[in-house]
């Protein structure tokens, strides 16, 4: 069963500070890899895509690698901005049904 | 936002009672999925559909059922509710097409409460 675990589950920055989220999953046969950001009693937005044959993808200020043999993602904020506050979830799906299993998410706090 | 609605959106009920959520889309794509997210259990599925009258069953699926009978439509329903059950309820669709994709977007999220 895959599981998937993100390191830290808070995290407080500085604004300005360039941060890097972690997720780390246990089975290697992954179909791709999705970041989404959460605000506070809101839905899921999808951040970053990265197939499995990719190694990272970029959008504005964030960039997400993979290295999928030792089962981790980090995803790279570039100097953070207090707008950027949000539980940061990452997810990894299979080639059944594009099902994915999530870790519990990464809490990022960003002080002016 | 994939054009993903989901309604209720809050839905206060009691123990027992039966309860629909409706997850409605509006780009006929084919991978429909409800999770449920609580606190120190992430997301979790419960169930998903792959066509008109396919559906499957997630890891937490007991004491739910689904429907799907138009390819825009996947409905969830608490045949009787129970204290367990509340949580937040997301729909989501998966771009999923055999090909390049199997980008996951989400709808807006129904809070359930059962008394």
């Amino acid at each position: 069963k895959q599981e998937v675990t993100q390191i830290p589950a808070a995290l407080s920055v500085p604004e300005g500070e360039n941060l890097v989220l972690n997720c780390s999953f246990t089975d290697s046969a992954i179909y791709n890899l999705q970041w989404f950001r959460q605000d506070p009693g809101k839905g899921l937005t999808s951040l970053l895509l990265i197939q499995s044959s990719q190694r990272e993808q970029t959008s504005g200020r964030l960039n997400a690698s993979l290295d999928k043999s030792s089962g981790r993602s980090t995803l790279y904020i570039a100097a953070s901005q207090p707008g950027d506050s949000a539980t940061y979830l990452c997810a990894v799906s299979g080639t059944n049904a594009g099902k994915s299993t999530f870790g519990d998410g990464t809490t990022l706090t960003v002080k002016p | 936002d994939a054009g993903i609605t989901q309604s209720p959106r809050h839905k206060v009920t009691e123990t027992g009672t039966p309860v629909t959520l409706r997850c409605h889309q509006t780009e006929n794509h084919r991978y429909m999925y409800w999770y449920r997210q609580d606190p120190g259990h992430g997301l979790r599925l419960i169930h998903y559909s792959y066509g008109v009258k396919d559906t499957d069953k997630g890891e937490v699926s007991d004491g739910y059922s689904v429907s799907r009978s138009k390819t825009e439509d996947f409905l969830l329903t608490l045949e009787s509710a129970t204290s367990s059950q509340t949580s937040v309820y997301f729909c989501a669709i998966n771009t999923l097409a055999g090909g390049p994709g199997n980008e996951q977007f989400f709808g807006p999220g129904t809070r359930l409460t059962v008394l």
